[in-house]
């Protein structure tokens, strides 16, 4: 059974550079969403998708994008980096049923260094 | 807004010793709870939850946890700690409804070192 998946693991970028990170979900789940994980904090929401739409966002500003596809993969982008954007950023996957919708799985994450 | 506070940092316990990792969450409604653990560098692995019933839920790797309304806590215990339980936890609680349905909001981390 393959869990989350993530890609790439580590990324360096320069500032005002653009990023694409890359997530599939669990097998048989159909919701993602992404987090960031600062050094030394908990992780905070980003968005999360389902049905290829954005159903609700956290408090992150519209450099951040997401995107999900039919066969329920999902990226994060980010536009014009800051130095502020480094931090580990975490996708999870839930199943859009009853109280599984609350479990959460999450993959590995990619490190994005921005330089 | 929901939130979550885990007070300890960091905690050192011996092998062998209990543990118990605090966590206080602040939410009008029956919350949804969860305990995560992070190694180093990797992502988060779900460890127990809370939806509703038994107060006293089982998780893996032999933790527990223990949901206390009337304290708003969800801590995590483990009779008998293993080396390899050295990581950091992280306690988080998800609106079953509302305007931030779905979305986990997490502590700060509590990191947890194990002596030989």
């Amino acid at each position: 059974d393959a869990g989350v998946t993530q890609s790439p693991t580590h990324l360096i970028k320069t500032r005002g550079q653009q990023v694409t990170l890359r997530c599939s979900p669990k097998s048989g789940h159909d919701t993602v969403s992404w987090y960031q994980q600062a050094l030394g904090q908990g992780p905070q929401f980003i968005f999360q998708y389902y049905e290829e739409e954005e159903r609700q966002r956290g408090n992150f500003p519209d450099r951040f994008s997401g995107h999900q596809f039919p066969n329920y993969s999902s990226e994060l982008n980010v536009n014009a980096l800051l130095l502020g954007d480094s931090a580990l950023y975490l996708c999870a996957s839930s199943l859009l049923q009853g109280a599984f919708f609350y479990e959460q799985y999450f993959g590995p994450g990619t490190r994005l260094t921005v330089t | 807004a929901q939130s979550v506070t885990q007070p300890d940092i960091h905690i050192t316990v011996s092998e062998g010793a209990s543990l118990e990792l605090r966590c206080n969450y602040s939410y009008g409604a029956t919350p949804y709870l969860f305990w995560y653990v992070q190694s180093p560098g990797q992502g988060l692995q779900l460890l127990l939850k809370y939806f509703s019933g038994d107060t006293l839920v089982q998780g893996i790797k032999g933790f527990e946890a223990e949901f206390k309304r009337s304290q708003s806590s969800f801590n995590l215990r483990k009779p008998s700690v293993h080396w390899s339980d050295a990581a950091e936890y992280f306690c988080a609680v998800v609106n079953a409804g509302g305007t931030s349905y779905g979305k986990l909001t997490f502590g700060q981390g509590t990191i947890l070192t194990v002596h030989p």
